[in-house]
């Protein structure tokens, strides 16, 4: 298997809601990040995981929470969110860099999130 | 502080054509530069690393440290070669900062 999933598609949520979004991979891969992209904009990191522990947290707004339970699954949850943080967003893995070594990034097909 | 650069938000060249995306970095620390593609309703997905010297789909792109560059190129476009791209640049270790991209437009 060497795809990343991604669930869902689509999300719609208020304000005041809380829900999560789920990625997936089987690569043995073991960085797992999250980006958000705004529409005609490039991919805008927020979180590196690294070895199941968080490792970058691009000063990303606290009402994003992410999580690794294995090193399979990272999820992001959400909570008290705006309008503007509606965005494609976007989960990735890849071998962890830090053995020097450069290793390729695998992307899933994202989440497109709307906040009303 | 690290950045990269893409001049060219939509190139238009007719098949047959030769193109260049450019990509130019600022970064202190030794770059490691990447091309990423996204084709029409598919994923971002890694079209070459500087560190491969490789070809792929007949693309090429050399990293210039002296202009600080890492251009891509391909001799002759094909239609297929339509998409966005990214250059990201990798630094400390897991960080990837990637370019506003470049719409390819090629035409018939």
């Amino acid at each position: 298997d060497t795809e990343v999933t991604q669930t869902p598609k689509h999300l719609v949520m208020g304000m005041t809601n809380k829900k999560s979004l789920k990625c997936e991979q089987h690569m043995g891969h073991r960085a797992m990040y999250w980006y958000k992209q705004k529409a005609k904009k490039p991919p805008e990191l927020m979180f590196v995981y690294s070895y199941e522990k968080l490792s970058i947290n691009e000063s990303v707004p606290s009402r994003f929470s992410p999580e690794c339970p294995n090193s399979s699954l990272l999820n992001l949850h959400l909570h008290a969110l705006q309008p503007e943080d509606s965005a494609l967003y976007l989960c990735a893995s890849s071998q962890d860099s830090r053995s020097g070594s450069v290793y390729e990034q695998f992307f899933g097909p994202g989440t497109r999130l709307t906040v009303l | 502080a690290q950045r990269v650069t893409q001049p060219e938000k939509l190139l238009s060249v007719f098949k047959g054509a030769p193109v260049e995306l450019k990509c130019n970095y600022s970064y202190s620390g030794s770059p490691e530069l990447f091309w990423y593609v996204q084709y029409s309703r598919q994923r971002l997905q890694l079209l070459l690393r500087h560190i491969s010297r490789e070809s792929i789909k007949g693309f090429t792109a050399d990293l210039n440290k002296g202009e600080t560059s890492f251009h891509l190129k391909k001799p002759f476009a094909q239609e297929e070669d339509s998409a966005m791209y990214y250059c990201a640049l990798r630094y400390n270790f897991n960080k990837f900062y990637f370019g506003s991209g470049t719409k390819l437009n090629v035409k018939p």
